[in-house]
């Protein structure tokens, strides 16, 4: 059974820091790219950042880029959000979630999040 | 690119037929545009990928097609468990992107 579990979240002033982890479980790991999402209170889904299978290439929201960084640990099968200079505005539950990537026999390629973490609660406040 | 959901609420009653539209600001690819479905202090399941393809264990009232920048998930008859928001996403120039969401509610 597929599994992400994410933790690390809680309280944190501005300009604090945070890591966040997912460990993931009832797959292999290293075949999926990884992200993570964000959702503010009572808002929409916000994407956040993802990395590719052996961790690199990363790549981030423009909200975040220069602020956040995502890597991985395939050995441990967990996935990070190191979490610098936060705001307010960075208040969410922050989601994990594994992409799927593959092509058809006709050649089309599909990406899509199969799965989902519960999520982790980051509050930016004094 | 921005996804634009509309409308932001539908209201309907168990058995009507629900259609929510997701316009894209310019060209994306239809292989990478999902729909996702959230209830409250749940995380989002996926419901659609590849704008019509349904995911494993989704039930076939469920449906997404497309038109160019236009895609649209039908509902064909609402059952008490599908009153939730809604959300399209994309993928494109290495970045992903939700569209902000329909909330679907019982009327």
């Amino acid at each position: 059974e597929v599994q992400l579990v994410e933790f690390g979240g809680g309280l944190v002033q501005p300009g604090g820091s945070l890591r966040l982890s997912c460990a993931a479980s009832g797959f292999t790991f290293s075949d999926h790219w990884m992200h993570w999402v964000r959702q503010a209170p009572g808002k929409g889904l916000e994407w956040v950042a993802r990395i590719g299978q052996h961790g690199s290439p990363t790549d981030y929201a423009d909200s975040v880029e220069g602020r956040f960084t995502v890597s991985r640990d395939n050995a441990k099968t967990t996935v990070f959000l190191q979490m610098d200079s936060l705001r307010a505005g960075d208040t969410a539950v922050y989601y994990c979630a594994r992409e799927i990537y593959f092509h058809d026999s006709s050649g089309y390629y599909y990406r899509f999040f199969d799965y989902w973490g519960q999520g982790t609660l980051v509050t930016v406040s004094s | 690119v921005v996804l634009t959901q509309s409308p932001g609420t539908l209201s309907l009653s168990p058995g009507e037929r629900a259609t929510l539209s997701c316009r894209a600001s310019q060209s994306v690819s239809s292989s990478y545009l999902a729909w996702f479905q959230q209830k409250p202090g749940q995380a989002p399941r996926l419901l659609i990928y590849g704008a019509s393809s349904r995911a494993t264990g989704i039930p076939d009232r469920f449906s997404g097609s497309e038109s160019g920048t236009d895609f649209t998930l039908t509902i064909s008859r609402l059952e008490p468990e599908d009153f939730a928001v809604y959300y399209c996403q994309q993928f494109a120039n290495s970045q992903w992107t939700f569209g902000q969401g329909t909330k679907v509610e019982i009327k």
